[in-house]
């Protein structure tokens, strides 16, 4: 299966800061890759698709990119609602896998 | 309002069986191929099946493979997950998932709330 990677585990960042999510994965997946956003005690939510498209009413302030192996979702100042766990996932082949996560908290 | 509720779950021993259920509304439940995302206490997301809208194939992550069964009532609106000899491991919330659109159905725009299935003696 397809193995995929997510750095920094926890990314420690201010209100108005920028952030910058890793995700590898262990083999090429073209762009099919998807990102969520799981804040504490609910379901995730759909954030990008296709490694850069952003879903129905997700904020400009969100962006991913990257193809084959590396990606990377950005999120440029970040509001008081985008302290949360975020997750890649690939859906190039099955098993669909998912990253362990990069949870950005508070500084 | 797309929507997918969750039931069916509980404390099960191991060994022992249960079935989950996802009531889907607000949508064209026959259009969407649909999924099972499972998520232990504390940890990250992992998904365990998924069906086409069609219901033809069906697809499997290998911790759950032969004893886990993902099936759709196209009729009722329904997704199940059929769990038997379940173990510990199994223990976690159950996220049921809609696919995106009738031609992307790999990762997933409606997620339910989530059930609870906790396998312990």
């Amino acid at each position: 299966e397809i193995v995929m990677t997510q750095s920094p585990a926890t990314l420690s960042l201010s209100p108005g800061e920028s952030a910058t999510l890793s995700c590898r994965a262990s083999q090429n997946v073209n762009s099919h890759l998807a990102w969520y956003q799981q804040r504490p005690g609910q379901a995730p939510r759909l954030l990008i698709y296709v490694a850069s498209a952003r879903a129905t009413g997700i904020p400009a302030r969100f962006s991913g990119s990257g193809s084959g192996t590396e990606f990377t979702l950005s999120i440029s100042s970040l509001q008081s609602e985008d302290f949360a766990v975020y997750y890649c996932q690939q859906y190039n082949d099955w098993p669909l896998t998912f990253g362990g996560g990069t949870k950005v908290e508070i500084k | 309002q797309e929507q997918l509720v969750e039931s069916g779950g509980g404390v099960v021993q191991p060994g022992r069986s249960l079935r989950l259920s996802c009531a889907a509304s607000g949508f064209s439940f026959v259009a969407h191929g649909m999924h099972w995302v499972r998520q232990a206490p504390g940890k990250g997301l992992e998904w365990v099946a998924g069906v086409p809208s069609d219901g033809t194939n069906r697809y499997y992550a290998d911790s759950v493979q032969g004893r886990f069964t993902i099936s759709r009532d196209n009729s009722a609106n329904t997704l199940y997950l059929e769990m038997i000899s379940l173990r510990p491991e199994d223990t976690g919330v159950y996220y049921c998932a809609k696919g995106l659109s009738p031609g992307s159905w790999w990762f997933f725009d409606v997620w339910g709330r989530g059930i609870l299935v906790s396998v312990s003696s």
